[in-house]
């Protein structure tokens, strides 16, 4: 059963504008989401985070929501830029278990086009 | 070499052949993980070695054999795969599994390998 989902398997905007990439989750036990990006040929890189004490967490032109009574975060990206384009993969983690397990979503290919 | 590394990149197999994957992290952290990637699937978490010790295997077929010699390189071993078995083979390390304190250590992912299994 997966526990994290991402529903658009791709976007596309235009540069300069917003992009938004949805993710939701069914698991209430999970309190630390991850963003990731990744590049063809290469392995995700860590791209943002939010505790679940926060609603919102902004480095530069990213920025993640967490809804928790929804169980949906998103990453907005503003302004879009081609070097954007990439898969994005939401992750989500239970940081109370010794595990140290990750789930991810399927990813949403974004594409920036000038 | 920094990061994370693996060999190799592309990997073409016969369902009877042997393999193994390789790889190697340069970042002197103590976890390591094989996730795998199929075609329109999330990443699926295999294995998890903590200090060299597998602390999870996440109903893997036996197919599949990891080895972790040290806490710098694991191995996925590969026999008698099936063509479903064909995907991206990510393999990440982090400092520790960090966890149960309220903690989280990032992930660091190597580019991975392309397996096709004919």
């Amino acid at each position: 059963d997966q526990q994290v989902k991402q529903n658009s398997p791709s976007l596309s905007v235009q540069e300069g504008r917003i992009s938004i990439l949805n993710c939701d989750y069914t698991n209430s036990m999970f309190d630390y989401f991850l963003w990731y990006k990744k590049y063809p040929a290469e392995g995700p890189t860590f791209l943002i985070s939010i505790s679940s004490i926060k609603d919102k967490n902004e480095d530069g032109r990213f920025t993640v929501f967490l809804n928790k009574s929804a169980k949906h975060l998103s990453l907005h990206i503003v302004p879009s830029q081609p070097g954007d384009s990439a898969v994005y993969f939401c992750a989500a983690i239970w940081r109370g278990s010794t595990l140290g397990r990750l789930y991810f979503g399927r990813g949403t290919q974004l594409t920036v086009w000038p | 070499e920094t990061g994370v590394t693996q060999t190799p990149r592309h990997l073409v197999m016969g369902m009877t052949n042997k393999k193994s994957l390789k790889c190697e992290q340069h970042l002197g952290h103590n976890a390591m993980y094989w996730y795998k990637q199929s075609a329109k699937k999330p990443l699926e978490l295999m294995f998890v070695y903590n200090f060299k010790e597998q602390t999870e295997n996440n109903s893997v077929p036996s197919r599949f054999s990891p080895e972790c010699p040290n806490s710098s390189h694991l191995f996925l071993h590969l026999h008698t795969l099936q063509p479903e078995d064909s995907a991206l083979y990510l393999c990440a390390s982090s400092q520790d599994l960090g966890g149960g304190l309220g903690s989280y250590n990032e992930q660091f992912f190597g580019p991975g390998t392309r397996l096709t299994v004919l």
